[in-house]
């Protein structure tokens, strides 16, 4: 079982992008899906995208246009970019590793708030 | 895109008693892409079912999934005090690919 840690900035001002960077241990990210998934204060689950360590992407029909997911393998970090926030991205953002098309392995999450 | 409703919203029972929690799918869902979590307040969320019957490592026997098509069920067999959360199900659809999930059941004391 691999270990995920989100990073990144706790605050982030409307109109900016949030960055977040999700560190991967006890495990090679050089295999498996990874992918972002995001929970607002009190509401439920959305699906952000995912990863192949390769480099392939796929995301969020309803973020697409302003979302971008990288990896560095030679880091074992995967990262998330959410260009143009508003105060609706507020959330807890949890990294995780994807297997049996469900979600294996989560991140312990970090909240997110976009405000001036 | 797949929408899955959960039913009920809100689930009050006592410990010892069976829980049935409902997902139903706007259109059919391979039964190898359903999944079903757990999550605690504060916590991140645990997958307990995929592949609608599997139970994930470490899953106590007490959990259990079934269904296909579009109406999948999540059923504790007998409450444990830390069974009191809120479930989710989970679907991989295909076109587009990606996740989908409900939007939970909370099952309360």
């Amino acid at each position: 079982q691999v270990q995920l840690q989100e990073s990144g900035p706790g605050l982030v001002k409307p109109s900016e992008t949030l960055s977040l960077t999700c560190t991967v241990s006890g495990g090679s990210i050089s295999s498996y899906y990874w992918s972002w998934i995001r929970q607002p204060p009190g509401k439920g689950l959305e699906w952000i995208g995912y990863i192949y360590y390769s480099g392939s992407t796929n995301y969020n029909p309803s973020l697409k246009s302003r979302v971008t997911i990288s990896v560095d393998t030679s880091k074992n970090q995967f990262s998330l970019k959410l260009t143009s926030v508003t105060a609706a991205d507020t959330a807890v953002y949890y990294c995780a590793r994807l297997g049996d098309y469900s979600v294996k392995d989560w991140g312990q999450g970090t909240l997110v708030t976009v405000s001036s | 895109e797949i929408v899955l409703t959960q039913s009920p919203g809100t689930l009050s029972l006592s410990p010892g008693e069976r829980a049935t929690l409902s997902c139903r799918a706007s259109q059919s869902v391979s039964s190898s892409y359903l999944a079903w979590y757990k999550q605690k307040p504060g916590q991140a969320p645990r997958l307990l079912i995929y592949g609608a019957s599997s139970r994930a490592t470490g899953i106590p026997d007490r959990f259990s999934g079934s269904g296909s098509g579009t109406d999948f069920t999540l059923t504790i067999s007998r409450l444990e005090p830390e069974d009191f959360a809120v479930y989710y199900c989970q679907q991989y659809g295909t076109s587009p690919p990606g996740l989908t999930f409900g939007g939970g059941t909370k099952v309360e004391i």
